[in-house]
């Protein structure tokens, strides 16, 4: 089983809050990813990071910024909550090789009121 | 047009079902092909990946791609009702970047 970890599970906060969604991982690896998901719809990049230091931009434009400080952590903050923020985020790390073995964790479902 | 089109279903079977899940994609570029399997509040986790055209079994899991129509196949044989959760195609290109491209999924119940 993969050891990615990402807290809090469950968010319900009001609009005009700032939250942090924390990722950690245990597995050491270089690569680490945000992903928005909305029932029924597809996975949605919105950071990445392939080192200490290094962040992008995904595909999907976001209004939450990220930090890549040290390798293990992978932490996304949204400065002021919104409801179109309501989503399921899920965090994931890669090594080096493929670009397929991604590896996810249980995902936080954030409800913006 | 979204790079990758997944049949949403729901599906829903009896056990011991042969199931099929299907995806097309758009983009010539990709070359690697992975099946997702999600389970209710649960992250994705890897099932099967391939590369390039051509058939991979692992158990009672076959993926399957052709490349010439830009189809991609997920078999699952003698399923059972531990088989039941969301089924997702992903699909990347070679090169440094090399992020994935996720269908929308599939929901699949299996039922005892």
């Amino acid at each position: 089983e993969a050891d990615i970890y990402q807290t809090p599970r469950y968010l319900v906060i009001g609009t005009g809050k700032k939250i942090t969604l924390e990722c950690s991982q245990t597995m050491g690896h270089d690569k680490m990813y945000w992903y928005q998901q909305d029932p029924g719809m597809e996975l949605h990049l919105i950071h990445y990071s392939y080192g200490v230091n290094s962040t992008e931009k995904g595909d999907l434009s976001s209004e939450s910024t990220v930090s890549r400080i040290r390798t293990e952590h992978f932490p996304l903050t949204l400065e002021s909550a919104r409801p179109s923020h309501t989503s399921q985020y899920l965090c994931a790390s890669s090594e080096g090789g493929g670009p397929y073995e991604q590896y996810f964790g249980p995902g936080t479902r954030l409800t913006v009121t | 047009q979204k790079e990758v089109e997944q049949d949403p279903g729901p599906l829903s079977v009896p056990e011991g079902a042969i199931v099929s899940l299907n995806c097309t994609y758009s983009n010539s570029a990709f070359q690697y092909f992975m099946w997702y399997r999600q389970y209710s509040r649960k992250g994705p986790e890897l099932l099967m990946y391939t590369y390039s055209s051509g058939n991979k079994e692992d158990g009672r899991f076959t993926a399957q791609v052709d490349k010439s129509s830009k189809y991609i196949s997920l078999f699952i044989r003698d399923s059972q009702p531990s088989d039941s959760a969301t089924y997702l195609c992903a699909t990347s290109g070679s090169g440094s970047a090399r992020q994935l491209t996720f269908g929308s999924g599939t929901q699949l119940t299996v039922l005892p």
